[in-house]
């Protein structure tokens, strides 16, 4: 069974681009999340999504989006992008959502910023 | 904001070694998630522990979920090359915003 899939795995970007990176669950999860991790603050939750909709939201600026498609493949969009911006972003996947469940996480994109 | 304290940050043992790492917090968690996170790679869960005073034995790892449900420990037993790397401690209470420790980081040296 395929695991979580993110691309790109590396991406540099120089201040004010954006960028937009992808997720593909694991089959017959419906559930995506992304995650933000520096050596700084460690992993912080961005958003989830599931069935299309955004369920939770962590404390993360508009700057950083996302969307889930009907194959419940996920894309996260972050515009303008900041130096503080590096880092490397994971996905997980679970088959639903609500407390406690467990996460599936993809080996991540890593971001730096110029 | 619930916060998970882990500690130690950092772990550099031989191997054969035993050794305890913790996960504390101030707020009552319905579950608690521990991880473990190889360089370059994503967290792959270990175990799932939900109910206080409950042990999981996963191996020669021993988790441990405190009776009041705000704490935890993993103990690993005989320590590995191979159990090198960041453990994260994972839990979310009330609404479903999953809160990660910073991590312990474990090297086992043969």
């Amino acid at each position: 069974k395929a695991g979580v899939t993110q691309t790109p795995r590396y991406l540099i970007k120089t201040r004010g681009q954006q960028v937009t990176l992808s997720c593909s669950p694991i089959s017959g999860h419906r559930s995506v999340s992304w995650y933000q991790q520096t050596p700084g603050q460690g992993l912080q939750f961005l958003f989830e999504y599931f069935s299309e909709t955004q369920r939770n939201k962590g404390n993360f600026p508009g700057r950083f989006s996302g969307r889930q498609f009907s194959n419940s493949r996920s894309e996260m969009n972050v515009s303008t992008l900041e130096l503080g911006d590096s880092a490397l972003y994971l996905c997980a996947s679970s088959p639903g959502t609500g407390e406690g469940q467990p996460q599936h996480f993809g080996d991540g994109t890593r971001l730096s910023i110029l | 904001t619930q916060l998970l304290e882990q500690s130690p940050q950092f772990l550099s043992i031989q191997e054969g070694e035993n050794l305890t790492v913790y996960c504390n917090s101030s707020s009552v968690f319905s579950s608690l998630q521990w991880y473990r996170q190889e360089p370059g790679e994503g967290p792959v869960l270990l175990v799932t522990v939900v109910t206080g005073g409950e042990v999981k034995k996963l191996k020669r790892l021993t988790f441990q979920f405190g009776d009041a449900r705000k704490d935890s420990s993993l103990h690993i037993t005989a320590a590995q090359p191979g159990d090198t790397g960041l453990y994260l401690c994972a839990a979310s209470g009330g609404s479903y915003i999953p809160t990660f420790g910073r991590g312990t980081s474990l090297i086992v040296h043969p």
